[in-house]
């Protein structure tokens, strides 16, 4: 069974400031997805990045970049430049490996951007 | 580009009630998928559907069912509704790629309280 794991449940950063946030996943696949999404205090699920597990570069876009280490499984999101808006709960999700692609989370991670 | 549409944003129910949600996928896409979010967890999925049928389902009773229409949208209905049904309830949509479904995008989601 595929598993996700966030081991971080809240981290607090400074505006302007870097935050790494983990997770790791479980899986016997080669060929697969990774996602990063954010719930801000609305609710809205919004994708923040992806990551193609056959590409070795890792995905960035414009403040949030990944590190996606394939051997141990890993697929970390480091958020540089903190801003008040980037307050939300952060999402790993993995989807499953047939056709349909149904996305199993993580347990999240509260970040907190503080002034 | 309209994104994924949900209606209603909020709903207020009895135990032992039916209800009906409903969901509108972002333009081009042709598969939804259903999760629950209870409070301070990560969303679990419920069910998807492509071309007017269930794929897929997670571990959720029959008393969680749905349906697609002709243009891709779809409802999710709940009947005899207990306390535990209370939950955001969001749907997501995406598109077959080469035959795989890797990116959902989220609406803003249906909170249903049941009293």
């Amino acid at each position: 069974a595929q598993t996700v794991t966030q081991s971080q449940p809240e981290m607090s950063v400074q505006e302007a400031e870097t935050v790494t946030l983990s997770c790791t996943y479980d899986t016997s696949e080669s060929n697969y997805y990774l996602f990063w999404y954010k719930q801000p205090p609305s609710r809205q699920m919004i994708l923040v990045i992806r990551q193609e597990a056959y590409k070795q570069q890792n995905a960035t876009e414009n403040r949030f970049s990944v590190n996606f280490q394939k051997a141990a499984k890993s697929f970390s999101l480091k958020i540089s430049d903190s801003q008040l808006g980037d307050t939300a709960m952060y999402f790993c999700a993995f989807p499953s490996t047939d056709s349909w692609g149904k996305l199993q989370f993580g347990a999240g991670t509260q970040v907190v951007v503080t002034p | 580009d309209a994104g994924v549409t949900q209606s209603p944003t909020h709903l207020i129910k009895t135990r032992g009630q039916q209800v009906t949600l409903r969901c509108s996928p972002k333009s081009g896409h042709d598969t939804v998928s259903w999760y629950q979010q209870a409070l301070g967890q990560g969303p679990q999925f419920i069910f998807q559907y492509y071309e007017e049928e269930e794929r897929q389902r997670g571990n959720f009773p029959d008393r969680f069912s749905g349906h697609q229409f002709p243009n891709y949208s779809s409802e999710l209905n709940v009947n005899a509704l207990l306390l535990g049904d209370s939950a955001l309830y969001l749907c997501a949509s995406s598109f077959a790629y080469r035959g795989r479904r890797e990116t959902q995008y989220f609406g803003p989601g249906t909170r249903l309280l049941v009293l």
